[in-house]
């Protein structure tokens, strides 16, 4: 069975601070990854989005940046935060090829302040 | 682009009664559909998927009919309990980057 782990489970970060989250994928080869943010009371919004190791396309510019290392790893960072950057931070993964289920996984509670 | 619209919350129902949760979205492609449900402090889990226009989705007592001529997917139970209580979200697949368009999420309350 597919596990989705994502690290850390949370974040306090002061603004104009880095930041790094995580996220890994286990038992599915070449998946799709996706990262999505959904602000307190919110919807889910797509950010980013891999079919492969070293591709990352960008959905909708945030002031953030995404990196996949390897084929099980996604990393969503940025260099300097804002306080616009609040919220929850959710990878997730698909079967490769389109049109298939996105699975989540437990996301990244950030706090910035 | 795509847009979901579904009805908006929260909605406060007692234990046994039926729930009804409007979804309707707008897209130039083909597209497939999903509910998700959301627990406080988790991610969002699959409630189900249908791909194909008039076809029926379902789990858990829940389910929905893509009606591709009214644009529409509602999401319905006859009887629902306490522990439903949770964030629906009805979304839609379509095009590049599987690009994944949710709606505003309906916040369900049940009380026994």
């Amino acid at each position: 069975a597919q596990t989705i782990h994502q690290w850390p489970v949370a974040e306090i970060k002061a603004v104009g601070s880095p930041l790094s989250l995580g996220c890994t994928i286990k038992g599915k080869s070449s998946p799709n990854l996706y990262w999505y943010w959904q602000a307190t009371g919110g919807t889910l919004q797509q950010l980013f989005y891999s079919i492969t190791v070293g591709q990352v396309e960008s959905v909708v510019q945030l002031n953030l940046s995404a990196s996949r290392p390897k084929d099980d790893q996604f990393i969503l960072s940025t260099e300097k935060l804002l306080l616009s950057h609040s919220g929850f931070y959710l990878c997730a993964w698909s079967l490769e090829g389109a049109q298939d289920t996105q699975y989540f996984g437990p996301g990244t509670r950030l706090l910035v302040l | 682009g795509d847009s979901v619209t579904q009805t908006e919350g929260p909605v406060t129902l007692s234990e046994g009664t039926s729930l009804t949760v409007n979804c309707s979205y707008e897209t130039k492609q083909y597209p497939t559909l999903f509910w998700y449900v959301q627990y406080p402090g988790e991610g969002p889990q699959l409630l189900f998927k249908v791909p194909k226009a008039n076809e029926k989705g379902s789990n858990r007592g829940f389910e929905a009919t893509y009606n591709k001529e009214a644009t529409s997917f509602h999401l319905q139970k006859a009887s629902v309990q306490e522990s439903d209580s949770a964030v629906y979200y009805c979304a839609l697949l379509s095009g590049s980057f599987n690009k994944l368009t949710f709606g505003a999420g309906t916040r369900l309350a049940v009380c026994p």
